[in-house]
């Protein structure tokens, strides 16, 4: 158990919905990813917050958007859905003093555009 | 071109082989290289992390990384089933906009076979 805790594990919605995807850091990280993983893309960067503040954006598309919370949790907003979204969406923390080594993937969030 | 190439495989051994994997990167910033295990679309789990260039051992599992190359491999000694698993190699660079931003290759879906 990684300690970081994504909800909810899995979820099937329409094209054109909007969903909201969870996360719940490790005890005391300040730092959350979020990362997408498809079968053709693999693992991509989506976006980084730090304490409640956007530290770096990755190949997050316009229709997607994030926010981390003052208690530290993060959620990903997916909006107006497209076949091509389904995919595992990750979350992960890292500590202050980051080092490649501190950070922790939680299980991911299985997304399902039909 | 990527930024971190990975041959996807698959890599199919028998049980006790020695196993290598390998990537290859193109942006002489990264200082952090690691390994991930991914299994059947879990969380990545961390098994290696290496800073900078060198050799890192961690009981059957040796991580390498020459950066006068750009190349990092992953040995694996006496493999077991229970090593059949996508591994996944990872790299960042220490601070910017991209600290804590991990780049990925695509992975290497490994069996090993009794």
């Amino acid at each position: 158990d990684s300690g970081v805790t994504q909800t909810p594990k899995h979820l099937i919605t329409a094209t054109g919905q909007r969903v909201t995807l969870r996360c719940s850091p490790r005890s005391g990280d300040l730092s959350v990813y979020w990362y997408q993983q498809s079968l053709d893309q693999g693992l991509q960067f989506l976006i980084q917050y730090y304490n409640g503040e956007e530290r770096a954006k990755g190949n997050i598309l316009e229709r997607f958007s994030a926010q981390q919370f003052p208690d530290l949790h993060s959620e990903l907003n997916l909006s107006s859905l497209e076949l091509g979204d389904s995919a595992l969406y990750f979350c992960a923390s890292s500590g202050r003093g980051f080092g490649g080594n501190t950070i922790y993937f939680g299980e991911g969030s299985w997304l399902t555009v039909v | 071109q990527k930024e971190v190439e990975q041959d996807p495989g698959p890599l199919s051994v028998p049980e006790g082989a020695i196993v290598s994997l390998n990537c290859t990167y193109s942006n002489s910033a990264f200082q952090y290289f690691m390994w991930y295990r991914q299994y059947s679309r879990k969380g990545p789990e961390l098994l290696m992390y290496t800073y900078s260039s060198g050799n890192k051992e961690d009981g059957r599992f040796t991580a390498q990384v020459d950066k006068s190359s750009k190349y990092i491999s992953l040995f694996i000694r006496d493999s077991q089933p229970s090593d059949s698993a996508t591994y996944l190699c990872a790299m960042s660079a220490p601070r910017g906009s991209t600290l804590g931003r991990l780049y990925f290759g695509r992975g290497t879906q490994l069996t090993v076979w009794p």
